[in-house]
């Protein structure tokens, strides 16, 4: 079965614009979790979505949001960007979130730029 | 405040030898840790885990060992290959519907 799709692969952006990053689960698939990685701080949990609503945020600044659509779907926006918003952007899927989490897929990533 | 720690940034083992990384946490809620690996320019891919009742589970050549009163894990990879050259992460999680909580990760080289 296909995997988590995550486009697009990369971004390069300006200071003070904003983006968003499209993430399409594995199908049937309901749970989608969004990561930052850098090389700093390692992976740091977004959020997580569930039956389009999210269930957990961490602790990052309300300049990061995102959504989840009717088909499990997730994008995740970035506005006024900033340069150490630079970094990896992974998404997970899984089947449920009530499961140990070795069920959570990742996808290949969004590697965003800013400049 | 750091609650999963990798220690060690980079290891470098020769092929055919025992590959041991290390994994602490400080967070006595969590009762599952899970390992990945992840090569570049892909995401992470599951490799092990386990429970905290367990405090050893092996798959292949892979082993994880878990000391819960010192809160310490670690993944022994037995013999190591070149392929298992990636950078490894530990994760833990509470059980249920927590995140998961990543280490920096360890850089592996297996050296030929």
């Amino acid at each position: 079965k296909a995997g988590v799709t995550q486009t697009p692969r990369y971004l390069i952006k300006t200071r003070g614009q904003q983006v968003t990053l499209s993430c399409s689960p594995i199908s049937g698939h309901r749970s989608v979790s969004w990561y930052q990685q850098t090389p700093g701080q390692g992976l740091q949990f977004l959020f997580e979505y569930f039956s389009e609503t999210q269930r957990n945020k961490g602790n990052f600044p309300g300049r990061f949001s995102g959504r989840q659509f009717s088909n499990s779907r997730s994008e995740m926006n970035v506005s006024t960007l900033e340069l150490g918003d630079s970094a990896l952007y992974l998404c997970a899927s899984s089947r449920d979130r009530h499961i140990m989490n070795t069920e959570a897929f990742f996808g290949q990533g969004t590697r965003l730029t800013v400049v | 405040d750091q609650q999963v720690k990798q220690n060690s940034p980079s290891l470098s083992v020769q092929e055919g030898r025992i590959s041991i990384l290390n994994c602490d946490y400080t967070n006595s809620m969590f009762d599952y840790f899970l390992w990945y690996k992840k090569y570049p320019a892909e995401g992470p891919t599951f490799l092990i885990s386990i429970s905290s009742i367990k405090d050893k589970n092996e798959d292949g050549r892979f082993t994880v060992f878990l000391n819960k009163s010192a809160k310490h894990l670690s993944l022994h990879i037995v013999p190591s290959q070149p392929g298992d050259s990636a950078v490894y992460f530990c994760a833990a999680s509470r059980s249920g519907n927590t995140p998961l909580v990543f280490g920096k990760g360890t850089r592996l080289s297996v050296i030929a």
